[in-house]
């Protein structure tokens, strides 16, 4: 399967505990997205990657949320800290330059308790 | 401020039957707008996307409409089935960045 890929896929962490997830892209796309979706919500856009620049981070994200993206291939999204409301899926797209058209990944659902 | 407005309620059809979609916006100039489906626990898969110029747009069973003047977009399917029971989003594009709806849930029934 060469579609975009996240890990872990479940995710339960007791409140103040540290996350990171993981995402590959396409690996050909340059582009990478970060997303939060809660039930009942479409996704919420978090940050863009164009290669292994972060070029917009969301307002609505705090500080104890942070990404990269070395050398341009897979990402990391870091929760510090985590609160009960970061409790979300995480989702992760991608998409090649010159396309809108974004690939999305299975997603990494947090609970924190 | 911005505010994207999907069918508040969930959409239960025959078989056979169209199932009509809409999408309303405020406070946004889109210079794109797509729509996505998405199964229970997994990602939005890409259906179709639409310019700001353009009026329609179909693919098989599935037709857009995006009218900038009413700031809506309408998606339709015909012919439905049951496979096609899936929460649909709209999202309304301006360069890279999506900005989704929160989707309408359809249920078609055999």
């Amino acid at each position: 399967d060469t579609g975009v890929s996240q890990d872990p896929r479940h995710k339960i962490t007791k409140r103040g505990q540290n996350v990171t997830f993981r995402c590959d892209p396409i690996s050909e796309h340059n582009r990478l997205y970060w997303y939060r979706q809660t039930l009942g919500q479409g996704p919420e856009f978090l940050t863009y990657f164009q290669n292994e620049a972060q070029l917009e981070k969301s307002r609505l994200l705090s500080d104890r949320f942070s990404a990269e993206r070395p050398k341009g291939s897979f990402s990391t999204l870091e929760i510090q800290r985590t609160e009960q409301g970061d409790s979300a899926m995480y989702l992760c797209a991608s998409r090649p330059g010159g396309s809108y058209e974004q690939y999305f990944g299975p997603g990494t659902r947090l609970t924190v308790t | 401020s911005q505010k994207i407005e999907q069918n508040s309620e969930a959409l239960n059809i025959q078989e056979g039957k169209t199932a009509t979609l809409t999408c309303n916006y405020t406070n946004y100039s889109p210079a794109y707008l797509q729509w996505y489906r998405q199964d229970p626990g997994r990602g939005p898969v890409f259906l179709l996307l639409i310019r700001e110029n353009e009026k329609e747009k179909r693919k098989e069973r599935l037709k857009v409409t995006f009218d900038t003047t009413l700031k809506q977009s309408l998606f339709h399917i015909t012919a439905s089935q049951p496979a096609d029971s899936a929460t649909y989003l709209c999202a309304l594009g301006s360069d890279y960045k999506l900005s989704f709806g929160a989707g309408t849930t359809v249920t078609v029934r055999a």
